[in-house]
């Protein structure tokens, strides 16, 4: 079975730039995960949805970034205008509809979007 | 207080030491609790979730107390495989809906020959 896929894996881009990071999530899963990583502040909640509907979007930075999930099979992550600030490994990951105590609550990453503005 | 926090380490230990990690958390209506290992470059991959009364996979155990709000892995045996980085995941559910999944920073494990 396919995993969550992302696209793309290494993107640099001048500053100012709009980066838009792309998502597949796994058949099935009814969760949608955008996290942030880095060094100094490990690995960031950005957003995230429940039947394509956006539940939570605390974490994400400022009006620059913005995520869509059009269907179930598709998300976007979107920058604009990118900071070098926001340099970061980008994981897209996804889950099912299990309970706290059900294997369905494993969350499955993508291999990341890593992001690099200069 | 942070919500997880971990000793970031690193811990250096020999192929064959035993070691073990904490994590404790604040929230504590927090449910469901795991254990992740992520290796240099990679995604997240899920080791263990952790249970009430304690779990046991292979070399690894990981125990919870809720009492005192933290979490532990112990691993036997390391092996050179072992290195990674360990996150601690900490999930508080609401009512019927499924909650964030916080994450620690992590613990870095260099299993040295």
């Amino acid at each position: 079975d396919a995993g969550v896929i992302q696209s793309p894996r290494h993107e640099v881009t001048e500053m100012g730039q709009e980066v838009t990071l792309r998502c597949k999530p796994i058949s099935g899963h009814d969760y949608l995960f955008w996290y942030r990583q880095t060094m100094m502040r490990g690995l960031e909640l950005l957003i995230y949805f429940n039947n394509n509907v956006p539940i939570d979007d605390s974490g994400m930075p400022e009006d620059r970034f913005s995520a869509k999930m059009p269907n179930a099979s598709f998300s976007t992550l979107k920058i604009q205008p990118s900071e070098p600030r926001d340099s970061a490994v980008y994981f897209c990951a996804s889950k099912g509809r299990g309970t706290a105590a059900s294997s369905g609550n494993t969350i499955y990453f993508g291999e990341g979007s890593w992001l690099t503005v200069v | 207080r942070k919500e997880v926090e971990q000793d970031p380490g690193p811990f250096n230990v020999p192929e064959g030491a035993t070691v073990a990690f904490n994590c404790t958390y604040s929230n504590s209506a927090s449910q469901s609790f795991f254990w992740y290992r992520q290796d240099c470059r990679k995604e997240p991959k899920l080791l263990m979730s952790v249970y009430s009364s304690g779990n046991e996979d292979g070399r690894f155990t990981a125990q919870l107390n809720r009492a005192s709000q933290y979490i532990s892995l112990l691993i036997r045996d390391s092996k050179l495989s072992d290195s990674a980085t360990y996150l601690c995941v900490v999930i508080k559910n609401y009512g019927g809906s499924q909650g964030n999944l916080i994450f620690g920073k992590g613990t870095k494990l260099s299993v040295k020959p």
